[in-house]
């Protein structure tokens, strides 16, 4: 089954940098990768998401990026401020038994922004 | 708004008892999940559903069976509680057309003594 990696597992940045997060995937069949946010005490939610046609997607302060050959993909926060604080998920999606998809989540990466 | 309802937020139970989590969701989605949430390992897939009275194993399914009996409802039981089972548990649903975008619900911590 597919695996996921992601690093690091927590991430201190000072208010105002930029912040990275790095996943790498094994199954090359995995073709939707998104990203989710979970503040302390609440549910997950989804920030951003990146199919394999596509190597780049940006939403103001949130970019991904995947490279596909190199079965690796990373969450990009620019201008961060403390509302940016929480853990931050990976997932990659690949067929099920019954060839729907099913996500794999990485470990999560807590970042923490520094005032 | 998509709403994911867990039935209880916090439950304490004895090592062998039956536990029941319940999960309802009000926006006509296909797929239904649940995760279960420890620190250090992230949200591992128990069991999941795409279609009512269907159900695929997930990565951890031992010592879990589901029910989907109604679409909007997937439920997650315990058949005999072990102290290892203790942890937060999360459902999501999602519809088909974007099957890989989840709505998660609060979810259920689950203590189990």
């Amino acid at each position: 089954g597919e695996n996921v990696e992601q690093h690091p597992s927590t991430l201190s940045v000072q208010e105002g940098d930029s912040a990275v997060i790095k996943c790498t995937y094994s199954d090359s069949a995995s073709n939707y990768f998104p990203w989710y946010k979970q503040e302390l005490g609440k549910r997950p939610q989804l920030i951003i998401d990146i199919r394999s046609n596509v190597g780049e997607k940006k939403d103001q302060r949130i970019a991904v990026t995947l490279n596909k050959t190199a079965k690796h993909f990373s969450l990009h926060i620019t201008e961060t401020q403390p509302e940016d604080s929480a853990v931050y998920f990976c997932a990659a999606s690949g067929p099920s038994n019954f060839g729907n998809e099913k996500l794999t989540f990485g470990t999560g990466t807590r970042l923490t922004i520094i005032p | 708004d998509v709403k994911v309802t867990q039935s209880s937020r916090y439950l304490v139970k004895r090592t062998g008892e039956k536990v029941f989590l319940e999960c309802v969701q009000d926006m006509d989605h296909e797929n239904m999940f649940w995760y279960r949430q420890d620190p250090g390992l992230g949200l591992r897939l128990i069991y999941f559903s795409y279609d009512v009275k269907m159900k695929e194993k997930g990565d951890i399914p031992e010592g879990y069976s589901v029910s989907r009996e109604k679409k909007e409802r997937f439920s997650l039981i315990l058949e005999s509680a072990s102290t290892n089972q203790t942890s937060m548990y999360l459902c999501a649903s999602s519809p088909t057309i974007r099957p890989g975008q989840l709505f998660f619900g609060e979810g259920s911590r689950l203590t189990v003594l």
